[in-house]
């Protein structure tokens, strides 16, 4: 089956700075690549996917991008602000699949 | 648009004692998931409904769970006997079957079997 690694578990950043969280994935027929982000106390939101015929998507100050040969894709925030912090899941599943395949979790702390 | 409704939110329990979890999904999503999460196991898929019926329940950690889903809008997940590794916070989702990647969370129920 789908195994997902997500680096780093934890990550402090400055107000103002840049995030990366990255991902990597086993099963080359995965194709969809949802992010989640998960706020203390609440259920996982999706925030933004990619899909394998892409290899960069942006939406404001987040971005995505993914590598089909390394099997690996990120997430990047920009201008890092303090609601930034909560904790990230990066997920992983196939077009024909029925299950999402989820990372290990970033908690991304943004000191003001 | 109500979201995905979860109760309790909170439950404290005995050992040995029944749980039951509820999910209500949202209207006109067909599928519907429950998971575990823990600080250990991170966030596990108990098991996965389509239409109703129950697609996968790999997940489910033993016999003492079990999971419904008797109507589109409503799903149980029981726990009997509870035992104190049972304690978690339990999230219901529900998706449309043709975009499974974009699941809505409820809120989620934190139990705590002692």
């Amino acid at each position: 089956g789908e195994n997902v690694e997500q680096h780093p578990s934890t990550l402090s950043v400055q107000e103002g700075d840049s995030a990366v969280i990255k991902c990597t994935y086993s099963d080359s027929a995965s194709n969809y690549f949802p992010w989640y982000k998960q706020e203390l106390g609440k259920g996982p939101q999706l925030i933004i996917d990619i899909r394998s015929n892409v290899g960069e998507k942006k939406d404001q100050r987040i971005a995505v991008t993914l590598n089909k040969t390394a099997k690996h894709f990120s997430l990047h925030i920009t201008e890092t602000q303090p609601e930034d912090s909560a904790v990230y899941f990066c997920a992983a599943i196939k077009a024909a699949g029925n299950k999402l395949t989820f990372g290990g979790g970033t908690r991304v702390l943004v000191k003001p | 648009d109500a979201g995905v409704i979860q109760s309790p939110r909170h439950e404290v329990t005995e050992m040995g004692q029944e749980v039951t979890l509820r999910c209500k999904p949202i209207s006109g999503h067909n599928s519907l998931f429950w998971y575990r999460q823990t600080m250990m196991r991170g966030l596990e898929l108990l098991i996965y409904f389509n239409n109703n019926v129950p697609i996968d329940d790999s997940g489910m950690p033993e016999d003492r769970f079990s999971a419904k889903m008797p109507n589109a809008s409503f799903s149980t997940l029981k726990i009997q006997p509870s035992e104190p590794r049972d304690s978690a916070v339990y999230f219901c989702a529900s998706s449309l079957q043709g975009a499974l990647y974009e699941q809505y969370f409820g809120p989620g129920t934190r139990l705590t079997v002692t």
